[in-house]
C-alpha cells in the first residue's frame, strides 16, 4: 500500500510570491490534514479536509488556504509569502478521523524556504 | 496555551537501558493519545497509541502508560537501541466539531541512544 505522497519535497520562493503544495493520501483515506513544523514549535495544525470540505481550521492567517479533490488528493496554498513561512509542511491522512483507531499517517513533507 | 506539553527537549540514554519520555496535557476532552517518531527530513511515523479507557498499551519494546487523573502519559522503550535516536512527539485527540477529531502535538523530545 503506497504511503502519503507530498510534492515537491523542497521549494525555494521569494517573499511576496505564492506557493501550492500537493498531497496524495493513502488509498481509501478520506481525511487529509496539514501541519506546519518550525524549529521549537512542534507541529502546528493548519486545517483538515474531509470529502472535499474543510472540516476544521487552525489559527493561521487567511493567506493559508487549501482544498481537497474528489479523489481525496489535497493542495494547500500560501499567498504573499513571508520569511516566517519558511517551514516543513506536513500532510497527514487518516480513514475518517472519527472512529478508532485515529492514527494519522504522515508524508515526508515539503521543505519551503522563503528568501 | 499549550495543551500538550513535553517538558524535556532532549534525553540521552545508554544503549540497552530504558528510555522514558513524558508528556502532560491540560484538556480533559482528549480521549485518545499517540506517540510519533520523527527522523530529520522525514515526516513523523506513528509508533503507538492508547485510548483513554485504558491505562497501558504495549507493542514490542514500546509501552505507553496513561494516568488520567494526573493528565500524564509516558512512553517506555526497553531496551533502547541506537536506531531509536529520533525526535518523539506526543499527540492527543479530541472532538473539535463537524465530525472532526483534531490531533494536538507537543513540541517533541529528542532522544539520543548512546552505543
Amino acid at each position: 500500500k503506497a504511503g502519503v505522497t507530498q510534492t515537491p519535497r523542497y521549494l525555494i520562493k521569494t517573499r511576496g510570491q505564492q506557493v501550492t503544495l500537493s498531497c496524495s493520501p493513502i488509498s481509501g483515506h478520506r481525511s487529509v490534514s496539514w501541519y506546519q513544523q518550525t524549529p521549537g514549535q512542534g507541529l502546528q495544525f493548519l486545517f483538515e479536509y474531509f470529502s472535499e470540505t474543510q472540516r476544521n481550521k487552525g489559527n493561521f492567517p487567511g493567506r493559508f488556504s487549501g482544498r481537497q479533490f474528489s479523489n481525496s488528493r489535497s493542495e494547500m496554498n500560501v499567498s504573499t509569502l513571508e520569511l516566517g513561512d519558511s517551514a516543513l509542511y506536513l500532510c497527514a491522512s487518516s480513514f475518517d478521523g472519527r472512529n478508532l483507531p485515529r492514527e494519522a499517517f504522515f508524508g515526508q513533507g515539503t521543505r519551503l524556504t522563503v528568501v | 496555551d499549550q495543551q500538550v506539553k513535553q517538558n524535556s527537549p532532549s534525553l540521552s540514554v545508554q544503549e540497552g537501558r530504558i528510555s522514558i519520555l513524558n508528556c502532560d496535557y491540560t484538556n480533559s476532552m482528549f480521549d485518545y493519545f499517540l506517540w510519533y517518531k520523527k527522523y530529520p527530513a522525514e515526516g513523523p511515523t506513528f509508533l503507538i497509541s492508547i485510548s483513554s479507557i485504558k491505562d497501558k498499551n504495549e507493542d514490542g519494546r514500546f509501552t505507553v502508560f496513561l494516568n488520567k487523573s494526573a493528565k500524564h502519559l509516558s512512553l517506555h522503550i526497553v531496551p533502547s537501541q541506537p536506531g531509536d535516536s529520533a525526535v518523539y512527539f506526543c499527540a492527543a485527540s479530541a472532538y473539535s466539531g463537524a465530525g472532526s477529531y483534531q490531533l494536538t502535538f507537543g513540541k517533541g523530545t529528542k532522544l539520543s541512544v548512546i552505543p
